[in-house]
């Protein structure tokens, strides 16, 4: 099946700074791409949709301003936490859409633990 | 909302066992429903699916019935074996073709030898 790549698998940061992370689809085009974030023992939970070459579409409750999302190639998309705090520590995951599969094909990355101290 | 309420884990069992994992959810319209399947060290991977009532999603050996009447979709397998430690999850996107998918919290599953 296709390859989604998340990088770095984990990061620990220093609170106030910021953190970008990277989903690449490895070996086809995503127009749209998907960023969650998953806390212990709860469920993924949709922040924000990424479409290539316009802004991303967020979630109720996830503040733009904070999780800066950028979808400028179709391989690749990113998230940057700025001035991360504490609270901001958790599981990220990206995912990607496969244009060429139905609406409901998605490829999911690996994850990237988010460690602000 | 959507929701999706799956059975809490973790959950340990013999190779060969039977597995049940239930999932019921809570939609609008009527959506599609989705197995995920997450190894050690991987991305989540799609198991199976169903798109309408009645429909059965089978993979791997994997089965899950879409269920309207009890709004269920829970997974089966006849025999385990011990690579399908991972943990599962249910999901749901509340209509075809829309891409927002809403998770259940995930069950680890580990079998023993």
């Amino acid at each position: 099946g296709a390859v989604v790549s998340q990088h770095p698998s984990w990061v620990i940061c220093k609170s106030g700074t910021s953190v970008k992370i990277e989903c690449r689809s490895l070996d086809f085009q995503a127009t749209t791409m998907f960023w969650y974030r998953q806390f212990p023992k709860q469920s993924l939970m949709l922040m924000a949709t990424s479409n290539e070459g316009s802004k991303a579409t967020y979630e109720q409750g996830v503040e733009k301003d904070k999780f800066l999302i950028n979808h400028a190639s179709l391989t690749l998309s990113t998230l940057t936490v700025t001035s991360a705090h504490p609270e901001d520590s958790s599981f990220y995951i990206c995912s990607a859409r496969d244009p060429r599969g139905r609406g409901d094909t998605q490829y999911f990355g690996p994850g990237t633990r988010l460690t602000v101290l | 909302g959507d929701s999706v309420t799956q059975m809490e884990g973790p959950v340990t069992l013999s190779e060969e066992a039977f597995l049940t994992i239930n999932c019921t959810y809570t939609a609008t319209g009527y959506p599609s429903l989705f197995w995920y399947v997450q190894y050690p060290g991987e991305g989540l991977q799609l198991l199976l699916k169903a798109t309408k009532a009645d429909d059965k999603g089978s993979n791997k050996g994997f089965e899950a019935t879409y269920r309207k009447e009890t709004t269920s979709f829970h997974l089966e397998k006849g025999s385990v074996q011990v690579s399908d430690s991972a943990v599962y999850f249910c999901a749901l996107s509340a209509d075809f073709g829309n891409e927002k998918l809403t998770f259940g919290t995930g069950t680890r599953l580990t079998i023993i030898p």
